[in-house]
């Protein structure tokens, strides 16, 4: 099944314990992306990758890392988690930036 | 900001009828995106409308497109309970940084019973 899995589905952590949430996608896409969605803000763009080695910034890269060592692979790090970074997080893929993307199933993360 | 903007930030209706959301956007787009959430869960792709077309169907869905105006519209014919759901539009960046993509904070859609 063609799918974005993201792990895990919940987080609770404390403030400072470096974390990662995985984001995995079979469909041979070019584009992932993670965001974070939260009361009345929307969906937020944190970074997005076009490519193996590719990534850039969204609108709040702030706090946040990412790596794209392989194309099916789009983990992110949070290295030193503050209580602002708590959010529900979403991972994306497209083929192509120019297609729909397939969302993962969230990340819900609580930083306390 | 390329964000789009949707309208109404919600909607209520009965089962059966006609549900309208309209997204407004800033820059020229290649093309608008629209998306469906439940409650909590992830996003689902609807339709794309690209900047060439003016209307796109998809069963019960209706999307129109008009760049003159920056606005795009999202029709759900004889709306089901089970559309109950937050609706997104999106728009990606054009060029070098096509990863951009700009959702609006979306439409709340009640269908009752």
């Amino acid at each position: 099944e063609a799918q974005v899995t993201q792990n895990p589905r919940y987080l609770i952590t404390v403030t400072g314990k470096k974390l990662t949430v995985t984001c995995s996608q079979n469909m041979n896409h070019e584009y992932m992306s993670w965001y974070r969605q939260d009361p009345g803000l929307g969906l937020r763009q944190i970074y997005y990758s076009m490519n193996v080695e590719v990534t850039d910034k969204g609108d709040v890269p702030e706090g946040y890392k990412v790596s794209r060592k392989e194309k099916r692979n789009f983990p992110l790090i949070l290295e030193s988690p503050s209580p602002n970074q708590t959010s529900l997080y979403f991972c994306a893929s497209s083929l192509t930036g120019d297609y729909g993307y397939t969302f993962g199933s969230g990340t819900r993360l609580t930083v306390v | 900001s390329q964000q789009g903007e949707e309208d109404p930030q919600a909607l209520s209706i009965q089962e059966g009828e006609n549900a309208t959301m309209n997204c407004s956007y800033k820059t020229s787009i290649n093309n608008l995106q629209w998306y469906r959430q439940n409650s909590g869960r992830g996003l689902v792709h609807l339709i794309l409308i690209r900047s060439n077309e003016r209307e796109k169907h998809s069963g019960r869905l209706r999307v129109t497109l008009d760049t003159s105006k920056k606005s795009s519209s999202l029709l759900i014919t004889a709306s089901r309970a089970a559309d109950t759901a937050s609706y997104f539009c999106a728009s990606p960046d054009r060029g070098s940084t096509l990863g951009r993509l700009y959702f609006g904070r979306g439409t709340q859609l009640t269908v009752w019973p």
